[in-house]
């Protein structure tokens, strides 16, 4: 079957404009997770959902970070008021289970400019 | 400060060679380690997963080894191919927030005919 998807793969904004980035998990994956990779480095810990629930927000690195999944099936990671510091690859893994094997997707490379 | 570190950082190997890759960590209270493999331009994809009391685990040319006293692990790539060409990234999670990941950078592996 289909893997995770996140749409666009790449996106470039200007400094101060609000990005939306949205992930489609593996059909019936109940948990969903979101990754911040800096060039370079490994992916770091975001938020986590389990069905429509937020149940850990703790790596989401300030309040311009705001992550939902209002029907437990897509999620969409929004950054309001993006900074240079906020250019990175942003990654989406789901996971049938909890807390399961993680499946990633190709994620998704912002850019700011 | 990273809890997991992975050395070396990149390395180049001859087609049909073999390698190690290592990898130390300080998460505490320790769950499971993991091998992902990051193709450029991928989401990373699970190679092995080791808990506690697993010392080893084959994933066809793939051998990973947990030691959980020294807190050490590390992966053996045998009789390379081109297409082992990628970023090997170590993962390991704490008891009871297991599916928080924590990433190394990762090492990046070359493979030249």
């Amino acid at each position: 079957g289909a893997g995770v998807s996140q749409s666009p793969r790449y996106k470039v904004a200007k400094r101060g404009q609000d990005v939306a980035l949205r992930c489609d998990p593996i059909s019936g994956h109940v948990s969903l997770f979101w990754y911040q990779q800096a060039l370079g480095q490994g992916p770091e810990f975001l938020t986590y959902f389990q069905n429509e629930a937020q149940l850990d927000k703790s790596g989401l690195p300030s309040d311009r970070f705001f992550a939902e999944r209002p029907e437990g099936s897509v999620s969409t990671l929004k950054i309001q008021r993006t900074q240079q510091e906020d250019s990175a690859v942003y990654l989406c893994a789901s996971s049938s289970v909890f807390p399961g094997e993680q499946y990633f997707g190709p994620g998704t490379r912002l850019t700011v400019t | 400060k990273n809890q997991v570190e992975q050395s070396p950082q990149s390395l180049i190997i001859l087609e049909g060679k073999n390698c190690t890759l290592q990898c130390n960590y300080t998460v505490s209270p320790f769950s499971n380690l993991r091998w992902y493999k990051q193709d450029t331009g991928r989401g990373p994809v699970s190679l092995t997963i080791m808990t506690f009391s697993e010392n080893t685990k084959s994933n066809g040319r793939y051998t990973a080894t947990l030691d959980a006293d020294t807190k050490q692990s590390s992966l053996h790539i045998t009789a390379s191919q081109l297409s082992d060409s990628a970023s090997y990234i170590c993962v390991v999670s704490a008891w009871r927030v297991d599916y928080k990941l924590s990433f190394g950078a990762g090492t990046t592996v070359t493979v030249r005919a």
